[in-house]
C-alpha cells in the first residue's frame, strides 16, 4: 500500500518569502507523485506531478518539486509566496497498480501581508 | 466546457434515509472516482471505476455504492445514512484507466453532506 505524510497542517509565510511545504511518501513499486491544490469551496487542481525522469519538477503559478528518492520526499517550493498562493494544499502518490491515489492530510498556507 | 459536474451541491439527510450522489463527466474519461473530505484527514478513496461496467473498492467503502452502467456517469449511493457520513464528497476522473498516470485527476466541485 503507498501512503503520504505531509508535515504541517497550517504553514504560514509573509508575502515575498521562500514558500516550503513537505511531503514523504511510502510506496513498494516506483511512485508517481502529485501535488494539488484547493481553494475554498472548489475542487482539487493539479500543480505539479512526477512521473519519470527529471527529478526537478516545474509546476503551474511558479511551484516546483524535488523527488527525492534517497529521503523518499517530494517537497513543494515557491520562491516568493503570493497573496494569491493562500489555499489548502495536498501531496498524492499512485503506486501499486495505478489505479488508487492516495492524498495526504494537506496543509492550509496562509500569506501574510 | 462542463467538465465533472456533481449534484446536489448540498444535502441534509435524517439518520437512515438513503440517496444518491450523482456525477457525471463530459470528457470521455475512462477512470473515475469517489472521495470524501474531512477536516484533519484530507480525502479518502471511497470506490472507483476504470471503465463502464467496472468497479473497485478503496479505502473507506462501507455504507457506500456505486454503479458504471456508462461511460460518463457513476453516481454514489448511501444506503442508510449515519452521522459518521457527514462530509464533503469529491468526484474526480482521469483519461487514463491507469489513474492519473499521464493526465491528472479532475474534480468536480463537490457535494456538501449533512446527516443529522
Amino acid at each position: 500500500a503507498q501512503s503520504v505524510t505531509q508535515l504541517g497542517s497550517h504553514v504560514s509565510v509573509s508575502e515575498g518569502a521562500l514558500v516550503l511545504l513537505r511531503c514523504n511518501y511510502s510506496s513498494s513499486v516506483p511512485p508517481y507523485l502529485f501535488w494539488y491544490v484547493q481553494y475554498p469551496n472548489q475542487g482539487l487542481q493539479l500543480l505539479l506531478k512526477y512521473t519519470t525522469g527529471a527529478t526537478l519538477v516545474k509546476g503551474i503559478n511558479g511551484f516546483e518539486a524535488e523527488f527525492k528518492k534517497s529521503e523518499t520526499s517530494f517537497h513543494l517550493t515557491k520562491p516568493s509566496a503570493h497573496m494569491s498562493d493562500a489555499a489548502e494544499y495536498f501531496c498524492a502518490v499512485t503506486g501499486s497498480g495505478y489505479q488508487k491515489v492516495t492524498f495526504g492530510t494537506g496543509t492550509k498556507l496562509q500569506v501574510i501581508p | 466546457n462542463a467538465g465533472v459536474t456533481q449534484t446536489p451541491k448540498f444535502q441534509v439527510l435524517k439518520t437512515g434515509q438513503s440517496m444518491t450522489l450523482q456525477c457525471a463527466q463530459d470528457m470521455n474519461h475512462e477512470y473515475m472516482s469517489w472521495y470524501r473530505q474531512d477536516p484533519g484527514m484530507g480525502l479518502r478513496l471511497i470506490h472507483y471505476s476504470v471503465g463502464a461496467g467496472i468497479t473497485d473498492q478503496g479505502e473507506v467503502p462501507n455504507g457506500y455504492n456505486v454503479s458504471r452502467s456508462t461511460t460518463e456517469d457513476f453516481p454514489l449511493r448511501l444506503l442508510s445514512a449515519a452521522p459518521s457520513q457527514t462530509s464533503v464528497y469529491f468526484c474526480a476522473s482521469s483519461y487514463s484507466r491507469r489513474a492519473a498516470y499521464n493526465s491528472p485527476l479532475h474534480f468536480g466541485n463537490g457535494t456538501r453532506l449533512t446527516v443529522t
